[in-house]
């Protein structure tokens, strides 16, 4: 069955950087597009971007150029995020998720990412 | 940009009760090409990602309950639960898929009455 997991909570200071790992299996990794979605804690949900898993072009909404970086290992079948000279407003549960090819929008979401920066 | 707007922002409803969530976008979300909304509709309990519910607006995912039905088109969009069980308590959001950024309501927090 299609399964999407991510790593683990991270604990950082300001300034450092840090790389969420979003690993998808029971389907081909390929096939579909992957969505990121940021959750700070108690808001609600908000787009960040996605990435074209064939291609690997990306797409950012704004706020999230810069220093938010998405990418891909195709070979292992996981996508990654990367977030540098990380900001305590950046603390939030970060989500990747898959779109449905015929639905148009995301599917099968990872059980999200809690990031965590403070001195 | 897509802003999408959720009302109410809290719903209290008793058990077996009809809830109605809306949601409206500051422009259409129908295509000309193929006649679909771009609407999803997202359920969200504590602690848990996103479960998507409904997508093109109307269509529901499946396994989920056929108490959860999506209404509406162009900018104004409807989920409708039938009969309210004590496990539908969660936050509701709606997103359009439309153009990027593919934004999301400020979502709508149901609870029993």
């Amino acid at each position: 069955q299609v399964q999407v997991v991510q790593s683990g909570s991270e604990s950082k200071k300001p300034g450092a950087s840090v790389k969420v790992s979003c690993k998808a299996s029971g389907y081909r990794f390929t096939a579909h597009a992957l969505n990121w979605v940021r959750q700070a804690p108690g808001q609600g949900l908000e787009w960040m971007g996605w990435i074209n898993t064939i291609t690997g072009n990306t797409t950012y909404a704004q706020g999230f150029t810069g220093r938010f970086v998405f990418s891909l290992d195709t070979s292992a079948s996981t996508a990654y995020l990367q977030i540098s000279s990380l900001k305590t407003e950046d603390t939030a549960v970060y989500y990747c998720a898959r779109v449905g090819r015929l639905k148009g929008t995301a599917d099968s979401w990872g059980q999200g990412t809690l990031v965590t920066v403070s001195s | 940009d897509i802003v999408m707007t959720q009302s109410p922002d809290s719903l209290a409803v008793s058990l077996g009760e009809r809830a109605t969530i809306n949601c409206k976008s500051s422009q259409s979300l129908l295509s000309s090409s193929n006649y679909k909304n771009y609407l999803a509709w997202y359920q969200q309990k504590p602690g848990q990602p996103p479960n998507l519910l409904i997508y093109w607006a109307s269509a529901r995912e499946s396994g989920v309950p056929d108490r959860f039905s999506g209404s509406g088109s162009g900018a104004d969009f409807s989920l409708t639960i039938s009969s309210l069980q004590a496990e539908d308590v969660a936050v509701y959001y709606c997103q359009q898929y439309y153009s990027s950024p593919f934004t999301f309501g400020q979502g709508t927090k149901l609870e029993i009455k």
